[in-house]
């Protein structure tokens, strides 16, 4: 079975830092970019940042919002992603998820197809003094 | 940036009746990185959809997806009482300009 388990969530300080993490299972973790994606309470999803595999030299990228702040990484003998999170500020009260992109070549329509899936069931990050 | 607008914020129907959810984009997004995900409450989104029209592996052919450019749109042809959940659409431009829509509140009527 495909699998994301997120872990590490809990209750910070405003300017604290928090780690975490997101175990995969049932499929090549190393072949795959990994994402964080967050959703504060009521609200719509945030992407928050990616890193590609080691074929694609471990990219990473960041929305505006966490850049310099936050730093995505892998341990890849370990099929686990990880979120830093650093100067945490209250808005970044949310649920976090990991998510697998999936990027399929359609060799009949010469298309890539890109989505997310799965999708792991979250870990909660409260920031409050 | 592309924004992805929802439309219509919230709808209200009842059970055996067709929905038709909307996502307008801010500029042109190419079909095959624009998906359909359900999130229902508590719970972690869902893949309903991919490159635009494709249902996602075990999602019921009652969902199907449509549309090109800046127009999309979500069809839930007749609903499930179980089909009531909120739905976002998601277009994967050059990282890290990956968005979704704002998403759109399915409610029992």
């Amino acid at each position: 079975e495909v699998q994301l388990v997120e872990s590490g969530g809990g209750l910070v300080q405003p300017g604290g830092s928090l780690k975490l993490s997101c175990a995969a299972s049932g499929f090549t973790f190393s072949g795959s970019a990994m994402h964080w994606v967050r959703q504060a309470s009521g609200k719509g999803l945030e992407w928050v940042g990616r890193i590609r595999s080691k074929a694609n030299s471990y990219a990473t990228a960041y929305a505006a919002s966490v850049k310099g702040r936050f730093t995505i990484s892998r341990d890849d003998s370990k099929n686990t992603a990880y979120l830093q999170m650093n100067s945490l500020k209250t808005e970044d009260t949310a649920v976090y998820y990991c998510t697998r992109l999936v990027r399929y070549y359609d060799i009949l329509t010469g298309y890539y197809y890109n989505w997310f899936d799965p999708w792991g069931q979250g870990t909660l990050v409260t920031v409050s003094s | 940036e592309i924004v992805l607008t929802q439309s219509p914020g919230t709808l209200s129907l009842s059970p055996g009746e067709r929905a038709t959810l909307s996502c307008r984009a801010s500029q042109s997004v190419s079909s095959s990185y624009l998906a359909w995900y359900q999130q229902k409450p508590g719970q972690a989104p869902r893949l309903l959809i991919y490159g635009a029209s494709s249902r996602a592996t075990g999602i019921p052919d009652r969902f199907s997806g449509s549309g090109s450019g800046t127009d999309f749109t979500l069809t839930i042809s007749r609903l499930e009482p179980e089909d009531f959940a909120v739905y976002y659409c998601q277009q994967y431009g050059s990282s890290p300009k990956i968005t979704f829509g704002q998403g759109t509140r399915l409610e029992i009527k």
